[in-house]
């Protein structure tokens, strides 16, 4: 079955980096996109960024452009999203989650437990 | 960017009724080539990840009880629980896909009467 694993998350200082892995079991991994979305402490959901199964094009919330960057290695099952230039803002429980397809315009349908990310100095 | 806008913020239903959670999106999410409207539901119970519900704007996802129902199109959707059970306690978000960002409503916190 479809299995999603974040790792990564922690306390980090305001203007460090941090990157999130996500490794992927139960499916064909380059067939489909990939999603992060990310909820702040008593906050609603929102949708951070989105690569395409291929890797060939991949989204980004305005909140977060230019700072995150999200890539996968499809050799390896992996989701990733590098994160620089961390604010407090940032400090959230991050989920990776499996697209609907392999194009980047679609749902998430299975969602992995989430990491916790804490920026704070 | 595309805002949706969920209504209400909270909802207090009695169990075995109805329940009905409305979304607006700020722009047509009706992509015309392929008559699909790019509109997602999902339940979020706390200590857990999201959960999907309903994918264009209709489709129920494999496993999801009948029980939860969308409709609408073009800007305008909704969710329906025909008859609430204690387990639907959450939050529920809708969430736009046709364009980036790919914007979530506010959230909608359904609770028992």
């Amino acid at each position: 079955q479809v299995q999603l694993v974040e790792s990564g998350g922690g306390v980090v200082q305001p203007g460090r980096s941090l990157r999130l892995s996500c490794a992927a079991y139960g499916f064909t991994f380059s067939s489909y996109g990939m999603h992060w979305v990310r909820q702040a402490p008593g906050k609603g959901l929102e949708w951070v960024s989105v690569i395409s199964g291929a890797g060939s094009n991949s989204f980004y919330a305005d909140s977060v452009k230019g700072r995150f960057t999200i890539s996968r290695d499809n050799s390896k099952n992996t989701l990733y999203l590098q994160m620089n230039s961390l604010r407090a803002e940032d400090t959230a429980v991050y989920y990776c989650a499996k697209g609907g397809s392999s194009s980047s315009w679609d749902r998430a349908d299975y969602w992995g437990q989430g990491t916790l990310v804490t920026v704070s100095s | 960017d595309i805002v949706m806008t969920q209504s209400p913020d909270s909802l207090a239903v009695s169990l075995g009724e109805r329940a009905t959670i409305n979304c607006k999106s700020s722009r047509n999410v009706l992509y015309s080539s392929n008559n699909k409207n790019y509109l997602a539901w999902y339940q979020h119970k706390p200590g857990q990840p999201p959960r999907l519900l309903i994918y264009w704007a209709s489709t129920r996802e494999s496993g999801v009880p009948d029980r939860f129902s969308g409709s609408g199109s073009g800007t305008d959707f909704t969710l329906t629980i025909s008859s609430l059970q204690a387990e639907d306690v959450a939050v529920y978000y809708c969430q736009q896909y046709y364009s980036s960002p790919f914007t979530f409503g506010q959230g909608t916190k359904l609770e028992i009467k």
